[in-house]
């Protein structure tokens, strides 16, 4: 099992491009996440999808957009990336263990816009 | 304020000694904890959940959670210079299961 796949791994985007982070996961799992890291800032939850055909609002999703594509894949668009979009963003998915909802994290894709 | 808080360190332990770690949260509605490790330049990867006051041995890691005093804790014994990371600690606040809130993190060093 791969666990939590992400692409692309880096990518560099000037101001007012868009681009679209792929994430996938092959654990059967329900929920799915998208996160973003920042120095001093810790991890962000950007949206969340707790199952297939729904999606919430984290803590920052402005200038984001999700799509669940399925119950593999959740996808996150960013429409006019700006830079302060410069980040390391992680996709994490999560089952249910009990009360317990243990989270699993891809490899990351570290965004620079310029 | 913030919701769940943990000293940025660096915490230096020498090997072979006891490293704690420590972790406050707001939330007494919260019912599920977490600690992730964090290499530089990789992603999160989970070493201990815990719901349950009290402790919870795994390996050399022992999760410790007191509901009342809201507060959970880290142990790892006998640390290696391999267990030099960045600890996570996260939390279900506000009851939502699903959601998790990270801590900013606390950077252990193990010195030889």
């Amino acid at each position: 099992n791969a666990g939590v796949t992400q692409t692309p791994k880096f990518q560099v985007l000037k101001t007012g491009q868009s681009m679209t982070l792929q994430c996938a996961q092959d654990m059967n799992h329900n929920s799915m996440y998208w996160y973003r890291q920042d120095p001093g800032m810790g991890l962000r939850l950007i949206y969340y999808s707790a199952s297939e055909g729904t999606t919430d609002k984290g803590e920052v999703p402005n200038g984001y957009n999700v799509s669940r594509l399925n119950k593999r894949e959740f996808s996150l668009r960013l429409e006019s990336a700006a830079p302060s979009q410069t980040s390391v963003y992680f996709c994490a998915s999560s089952g249910t263990s009990g009360v317990l909802y243990e989270q699993y994290f891809g490899p990351g894709t570290r965004l620079t816009v310029t | 304020q913030k919701e769940v808080e943990q000293n940025s360190g660096p915490l230096s332990v020498p090997e072979g000694a006891i490293a704690s770690l420590n972790c406050t949260y707001s939330d007494r509605g919260s019912q599920s904890f977490f600690w992730y490790r964090q290499y530089s330049g990789k992603s999160p990867e989970l070493i201990m959940s815990i719901y349950s006051n009290g402790d919870k041995e795994d390996g050399r890691f022992t999760a410790q959670l007191n509901k009342a005093s809201q507060y959970v804790s880290l142990l790892i014994r006998d640390s290696q210079p391999s267990d030099s990371a960045t600890y996570l600690c996260a939390v279900n606040l506000g009851g939502t299961a699903s959601k998790l809130t990270f801590g900013t993190g606390t950077r252990l060093q193990v010195t030889l």
